[in-house]
C-alpha cells in the first residue's frame, strides 16, 4: 500500500513569489496536515484539513492556505514568500474513527522549500 | 497548551548498547503519544503509538513507555545498531486542538561501529 506522497521534492522560489505544495494521503485516509520544520524551529502545525474543512490552523499568517479535494488530496499555498519560509515542510494524513480519538498520523517525504 | 520536551538533546553510544530517550509532556490529560524517527532531510516515520490507556507498546528492539501522571513517555532501544543513528521525536496531540500533534525538539542518536 502506497504511503503518503509529497510533490514537489524540491522546490526554489524567489522573495515574493507564490508556492505551491501538494500532498496524496494513504489511501482510505481523510484527515491531511500540514507541519513546518525550519532550521532552529522544530516542527511546527500549519494546517488540518478533514473531509475537504479545515478544521484546525497554527499560529501562521494568512499567506499560508490550503485546500482539501474531493479525493482528499490537499495543496499547501504559500504567497508573498519571505526567506524565513525555507523550509522543510511535511505532509501527514490519518483516519479518524468512531470515537474520535486521535489517530496516528502518517508523514509523506516532505517537500524542501528554498526561497531567494 | 500541550508543551512536550525531549532530552538528551544529543546522544553518541558504541554499537549494542542499550538506551533510553526520555520525553516531557505537560498536559496530562494526553489521548496519546507517538514516536517517530527522521533520518537527514527525509520525513517523519512513525515508530509506536501508545494510547492513553496503555502503559508500554512493543515494536521490535524497540519499547515505549507512557506515564500519563508523571507527564513522561520512554522510548527504550534495545542491542542498538547503527542503522539506528537518526533523529527520534515524540509527538502528542494538543489539548483541544487534537488533531494537531504538538512534537519535541528530539534526540540525535549516533551508533558508532
Amino acid at each position: 500500500e502506497a504511503g503518503v506522497t509529497q510533490s514537489p521534492t524540491h522546490l526554489i522560489k524567489t522573495r515574493g513569489q507564490q508556492a505551491t505544495l501538494r500532498c496524496s494521503p494513504i489511501s482510505g485516509h481523510t484527515s491531511v496536515y500540514w507541519y513546518q520544520q525550519a532550521l532552529g524551529l522544530g516542527l511546527q502545525f500549519l494546517l488540518w484539513y478533514d473531509e475537504g474543512e479545515e478544521r484546525n490552523r497554527g499560529n501562521f499568517p494568512p499567506r499560508f492556505s490550503g485546500r482539501q479535494f474531493p479525493n482528499y488530496s490537499s495543496e499547501l499555498n504559500v504567497n508573498a514568500l519571505e526567506l524565513e519560509d525555507s523550509a522543510l515542510y511535511l505532509c501527514a494524513s490519518s483516519l479518524w474513527l468512531a470515537g474520535g480519538l486521535p489517530p496516528e498520523q502518517f508523514f509523506g517525504p516532505g517537500t524542501r522549500l528554498t526561497v531567494l | 497548551k500541550q508543551e512536550v520536551t525531549q532530552i538528551p538533546a544529543a546522544l553518541s553510544v558504541p554499537e549494542g548498547e542499550n538506551l533510553v530517550l526520555n520525553c516531557s509532556f505537560t498536559d496530562s490529560a494526553i489521548y496519546n503519544l507517538q514516536w517517530f524517527r527522521q533520518d537527514p532531510g527525509k520525513g517523519l516515520t512513525s515508530l509506536l503509538l501508545i494510547q492513553s490507556s496503555q502503559r508500554e507498546q512493543t515494536s521490535g528492539r524497540l519499547n515505549a513507555s507512557l506515564d500519563k501522571s508523571s507527564g513522561r513517555s520512554t522510548l527504550y532501544i534495545a542491542a542498538s545498531q547503527p542503522g539506528d543513528s537518526a533523529t527520534y521525536l515524540c509527538a502528542a496531540p494538543g489539548g483541544t486542538s487534537y488533531g494537531k500533534l504538538t512534537f519535541g525538539q528530539g534526540t540525535i542518536l549516533t551508533v558508532h561501529p
